[in-house]
């Protein structure tokens, strides 16, 4: 596998399962985002980690939990979600973050939908 | 607080016209540009990305503008194809920092 992949890529879950959300990178990044986009609305950044360490949660409920394993894995764990938080979720990854640039790689995203 | 804003929303052309996609930014401190296409349902896949000290850049049938002072980048897709049929994002990233802020998207429809 190359570049970033997500599993599963499409989810349906109940407002009171737990459910989790995968992403691996297969280019030696050290940073990971996680990524909302919902319907009519711009891309939102969620979460980032840099070297597994969480360096940025944009005021995200806590009923999403995400989880850095390593630099090359990235979870997002879900449970009591609302209608809401459907949407499609996306991670990317780029080589550090920081001051310098370096360019986010996305992966295909996970069409979630909460029943 | 960076606001990011694409438009139209939508647009629809013949084949062969060229297309003409606007971004307006609201802060001009900004270390770069990047422009998306995202197939429905799909991931982004970057298209080009223009730092903040350049005025333009070009990929083939591709060439994106950026006025940094006045906040705007237009993208320029030549002779399209029902192939470029796609929602078109741009996204800049702060001076300092690697926090993209997207604009909503232009969803862009090529008549055959």
């Amino acid at each position: 596998e190359t570049g970033v992949t997500q599993t599963p890529r499409h989810l349906v879950m109940g407002m009171t399962n737990k459910k989790s959300l995968k992403c691996e990178q297969h280019l030696g990044h050290n940073a990971m985002y996680w990524y909302k986009q919902s319907a009519k609305k711009p891309l939102e950044l969620m979460f980032v980690y840099s070297l597994e360490e969480r360096v940025e949660n944009n005021s995200v409920p806590s009923r999403f939990s995400p989880e850095c394993p390593n630099s090359s894995h990235l979870f997002l764990h879900l449970h009591t979600l609302q209608p809401e938080d459907s949407a499609l979720y996306l991670c990317a990854s780029s080589q550090d973050t920081g001051t310098a640039h370096y360019e986010q790689y996305f992966g295909p995203g996970t069409r979630l939908t909460v029943t | 607080k960076q606001e990011v804003t694409q438009i139209p929303a939508a647009l629809s052309v013949p084949e062969g016209e060229n297309l003409v996609l606007n971004c307006s930014f609201t802060d001009s401190a900004i270390y770069n540009l990047q422009w998306f296409r995202q197939d429905p349902g799909k991931g982004l896949t970057s298209l080009l990305l223009i730092q903040s000290s350049q005025r333009e850049q070009t990929s083939g049938r591709l060439n994106a503008s950026l006025d940094k002072s006045s906040g705007r980048s237009t993208l320029y897709i030549a002779a399209s194809q029902p192939g470029d049929s796609a929602t078109y994002l741009c996204a800049v990233t702060p001076a300092a920092g690697n926090k993209l802020t997207f604009g909503g998207g232009t969803r862009v429809l090529v008549k055959p």
